[in-house]
């Protein structure tokens, strides 16, 4: 089983709706939680931190659920700029020394 | 320019060959980190850094090497590259502060091909 798992999609969603998608993750000591955005295969971009309160930043929202162990990526009126994939990313723990733990993306295709 | 960046932007090899791909963060950054991320599997982390002269391994570490003489510069080497080591390479930075580690940023990536 993977650490850090997401559903690969494509989330095929139409212009100005909402989509969402989890991100699971298996170490229970993780710390820190991040979305990524990557659009074709350039370098991930920072979309948002995860805090434990949950954040939203414009149209996104994240949450994280430590009970269960997952965290996810809401986006209300979905634009066709945010086709992209968007990565997950977990830090372990506090001896990690920064290592990051990916999840492998989960696409989304806006459509018009 | 300030930020992170790669170079070669794309190489193209052949089999046996050595290949070293360059890394530079004008941040001074502790941490530096170099990935491959091929389809299926998302981002795999190849090697890391804690400063300057302190490397290790990360997940899939065969085949590669890299040296840490000076903060900003992470340079990854291919001591003969194979064609399995065909994949897109993400550098990546970031520092500790207040007791937690931030986002890692990445740089443009190198786009390597084996033949």
């Amino acid at each position: 089983r993977k650490e850090v798992e997401q559903d690969p999609g494509p989330f095929n969603v139409p212009e100005g709706a909402t989509v969402a998608f989890n991100c699971t993750y298996s170490n229970s000591a993780s710390q820190s939680f991040f979305w990524y955005r990557q659009d074709c295969r350039k370098e991930p971009k920072l979309l948002m931190s995860v805090y434990s309160s949950g954040n939203e930043d414009g149209r996104f929202t994240a949450q994280l659920n430590r009970a269960s162990q997952y965290i996810s990526l809401l986006i209300r009126d979905s634009k066709l700029s945010d086709s992209a994939t968007y990565l997950c990313a977990v830090i372990p723990g506090a001896d990690s020394w920064g290592k990051f733990q990916f999840g492998a993306g989960t696409q989304v295709v806006v459509t018009p | 320019d300030a930020g992170i960046t790669q170079s070669p932007r794309y190489k193209i090899t052949e089999t046996g060959r050595q290949v070293t791909l360059m890394c530079h963060q004008t941040w001074s950054h502790s941490y530096m980190f170099w990935y491959r991320q091929d389809l299926g599997h998302g981002l795999r982390l190849i090697y890391y850094s804690a400063a300057a002269d302190i490397t290790d391994k990360g997940e899939v570490p065969d085949g590669y090497v890299v040296s840490r003489s000076k903060t900003e510069n992470f340079p990854l080497t291919l001591e003969s590259a194979t064609r399995s080591q065909t994949s897109v390479y993400f550098c990546a930075s970031t520092e500790l502060a207040g007791g937690s580690y931030n986002e890692q940023f990445f740089g443009p990536g190198t786009r390597l091909t084996v033949l």
